[in-house]
């Protein structure tokens, strides 16, 4: 299975650009790519998610990189409320053994200091 | 709309106890998983399933059972409880190329 890689943890100012970055060097042509984020005590919550394409809403924008190996969450303003935990995953889409199937790193830790 | 049900929300059990654990989804999706997430910790997929009656092993599948007998349910059995499985339990379910929706999780405690 494709694995991801991301920081532990990483710090914003309020108000400012957080650039979140995740590594998937073994990322196959049929895996999309999934963010999630957990803020504490609840379930994780979807983000956002793309093939090959930037892909941007009203929550953040996913930059891939073009040999897909890497991508990139951008949250535009970081607030208070985006402290979460957020995880890079990578899903297969293709029928077959691995359709459907989804597996979560660490996640890296963000800190929103006011 | 409900969504992503799970019941129940808290349990204790002692260690050799059996129970099942429910999920249930409003929302015609075809696929279900059922995660584990232990303190400080990601989540880590035990099983999950891409259709009715159709079941696949996760990352840490050994003292879990499932089953998917209809489509809108997906249960999660310990056989026999053990304090390693002490753990917040979470399920979710989604359709091809769209995401997950989570429930609020289940904390498990064993004895």
């Amino acid at each position: 299975d494709a694995k991801t890689t991301q920081p532990n943890s990483m710090e914003s100012n309020e108000e400012e650009p957080v650039h979140l970055p995740c590594n998937h060097s073994t990322i196959s042509g049929t895996d999309y790519i999934h963010w999630y984020r957990q803020l504490p005590s609840q379930g994780p919550e979807y983000v956002i998610h793309g093939l090959t394409s930037n892909v941007n809403n009203r929550m953040a924008s996913l930059a891939i990189a073009e040999d897909r190996k890497s991508s990139t969450l951008i949250l535009h303003r970081a607030t208070l409320r985006d402290a979460a935990v957020y995880y890079c995953i990578l899903r297969d889409e293709v029928e077959g053994t691995n359709a459907g199937k989804s597996t979560f790193g660490d996640g890296t830790t963000l800190t929103v200091k006011p | 709309n409900a969504g992503v049900t799970q019941t129940p929300k808290f349990r204790v059990l002692k260690t050799g106890q059996s129970m099942t654990l429910l999920c249930a989804q409003d929302m015609n999706h075809e696929y279900m998983y059922w995660y584990r997430q232990d303190p400080g910790m990601g989540l880590r997929l035990i099983h999950y399933s891409v259709g009715e009656g159709t079941t696949a092993k996760g990352e840490v599948p050994d003292g879990y059972n499932v089953s998917r007998l209809k489509k809108q349910n997906f249960l999660l059995g310990l056989e026999s409880a053990a304090p390693s499985q002490t753990s917040v339990y979470f399920c979710a379910s989604g359709t091809s190329y769209q995401p997950q929706h989570f429930g609020d999780g289940t904390r498990l405690s064993i004895l």
